[in-house]
């Protein structure tokens, strides 16, 4: 079955750090870009980071730029997302998409990972 | 900075029609800013029902349409159901590559 699966979540304390990740299942993982979004409880979505197919560009939405970084080990079917300096607003769902083949888009969900950033 | 706008509530009567929108704080909504529509139930991962405007995603139905209508993005909904009661969402992708979603409408069918 085509899906992506999350996991690294939990419970940090401010200041902390966590990485979690994405393993990829029945698709060429390394011809697709992939992205991070994430859901803090009873609020919207938020994008927060891409990375290309081959793991040489990057992009972060302001409030994580600096503190998380993007990256992927094509051979292991896997993205990651290293989170540091851990703020309680970055409690949230986090979701790893796949960028659709047109446009900018997502055309794959992973079913999400918790981190509760708390003392 | 600039923010992507949706209405927060809508409600629609099954079997009607509703209209969606998805706007920009400053600015108009456009092609060029690849609107997609991404549908939420509670507990659940988002659902890709809308890409480019209005091309749907492989297994939406056809009662999901995407257009521009004058400054914003639309999704519409023609002949709701009981299934459509959801959270919907818009993205656009914004200068510098940056991704921004809407803050989310939460549709009612009753």
């Amino acid at each position: 079955e085509v899906q992506l699966v999350e996991s690294g979540g939990g419970l940090v304390q401010p200041g902390g750090s966590l990485r979690l990740s994405c393993v990829a299942s029945e698709f060429t993982f390394s011809s697709h870009w992939m992205d991070w979004v994430r859901q803090a409880p009873g609020k919207g979505l938020e994008w927060v980071s891409r990375l290309n197919s081959d793991g040489s560009v990057t992009i972060y939405a302001d409030s994580v730029k600096g503190r998380f970084t993007i990256s992927r080990d094509n051979a292991k079917n896997t993205l990651y997302l290293q989170m540091n300096s851990l703020r309680g607003e970055d409690t949230a769902v986090y979701y790893c998409a796949r960028k659709g083949k047109s446009g900018w888009n997502f055309d794959l969900w992973g079913r999400g990972t918790l981190v509760t950033v708390s003392s | 900075q600039t923010v992507v706008t949706q209405e927060p509530s809508f409600s629609v009567s099954p079997g009607g029609t509703v209209t969606l929108t998805c706007g920009l704080s400053s600015g108009s909504v456009s092609t060029t800013y690849y609107p997609s529509w991404y549908q939420q139930t509670p507990g659940q991962a988002p659902r890709t029902l809308m890409y480019n405007t209005n091309t749907r995603s492989s297994g939406v139905p056809s009662r999901f349409s995407g257009s521009i209508i004058g400054n914003k993005a639309a999704l519409t909904i023609t002949g709701a159901q009981a299934d459509d009661e959801s959270d919907y969402y818009c993205m656009l992708y914004m200068s510098g590559g940056v991704l921004m979603f809407g803050g989310g409408t939460k549709l009612t069918v009753l």
